[in-house]
């Protein structure tokens, strides 16, 4: 069974670029997390959906940050405009449960470089 | 406040030998589920175990062993005869009943050199 898919796996842009990235969920799963992992601040929950729908998003760090889960299928992260402190791993991470945690299914992260 | 402890920030042992991480979470909660997670150099977190907090059993997976204890407030983690292929960061997480939010440790890196 396929895994969670995240694309790119690199990223390397320069500051003010807009940057997507993307992430494939496994099917059946109905909550879908966005992690961001720095050396600095360790994981960090970005937003949480369920059922398609954004739950929490006060991780957000702020306006430039954005996300969107049009289908159950299928999650982006934005980031518009980018800057240099935006560099991270962000990790795309689904799950079975809702409400309780359970076991969360993460992609294999998307390395962000702004310059 | 929820929080989780992983006070060894880096462990570096020889091949064959067991090693144990430790974890120490604080919670006000009677409810709770604990969690070990692997991140390998190739960078995924994998799942590794999930614990609720009427459970204090311990638990054994192959090499793998888990102790938790609620009076210390700990959720410790056994290597026995550790192999290079366990050369990771290993996180210790938390999460409260009814809340989807998992608090992580800081992380463990652990080196096994052959």
């Amino acid at each position: 069974d396929a895994g969670v898919i995240q694309s790119p796996r690199h990223e390397v842009t320069e500051m003010g670029q807009e940057v997507t990235l993307r992430c494939k969920p496994i099917s059946g799963h109905n909550s879908l997390f966005w992690y961001r992992q720095t050396m600095m601040r360790g994981l960090e929950l970005l937003i949480y959906f369920n059922n398609n729908v954004p739950i929490d998003d006060s991780g957000m760090p702020e306006d430039r940050f954005s996300a969107k889960m049009p289908n159950a299928s299928f999650s982006t992260l934005k980031i518009q405009p980018s800057e240099p402190r935006d560099s991270a791993v962000y990790f795309c991470a689904s799950s079975l449960s809702s409400g309780n945690t359970g076991e969360l299914f993460f992609g294999e992260g998307s390395r962000l470089t702004v310059l | 406040a929820q929080k989780v402890t992983q006070a060894q920030t880096e462990i570096s042992v020889v091949e064959k030998e067991d090693v144990t991480l430790d974890c120490v979470y604080e919670t006000r909660d009677t409810t709770y589920y604990l969690f070990w997670y692997k991140q390998p150099p190739s960078g995924e977190l994998v799942f590794l175990i999930r614990r609720n907090s009427f459970d204090e059993q311990n638990e054994i997976s192959g090499r793998y062993s888990w102790n938790f204890q609620k009076s210390t407030s700990s959720f410790n983690f056994t290597i026995t005869a550790s192999q290079v292929v366990d050369s990771a960061v290993y996180f210790c997480a938390l999460s409260e009943w009814g809340n989807y939010q998992l608090i992580w440790g800081a992380g463990t890196k652990l080196i096994i050199k052959p």
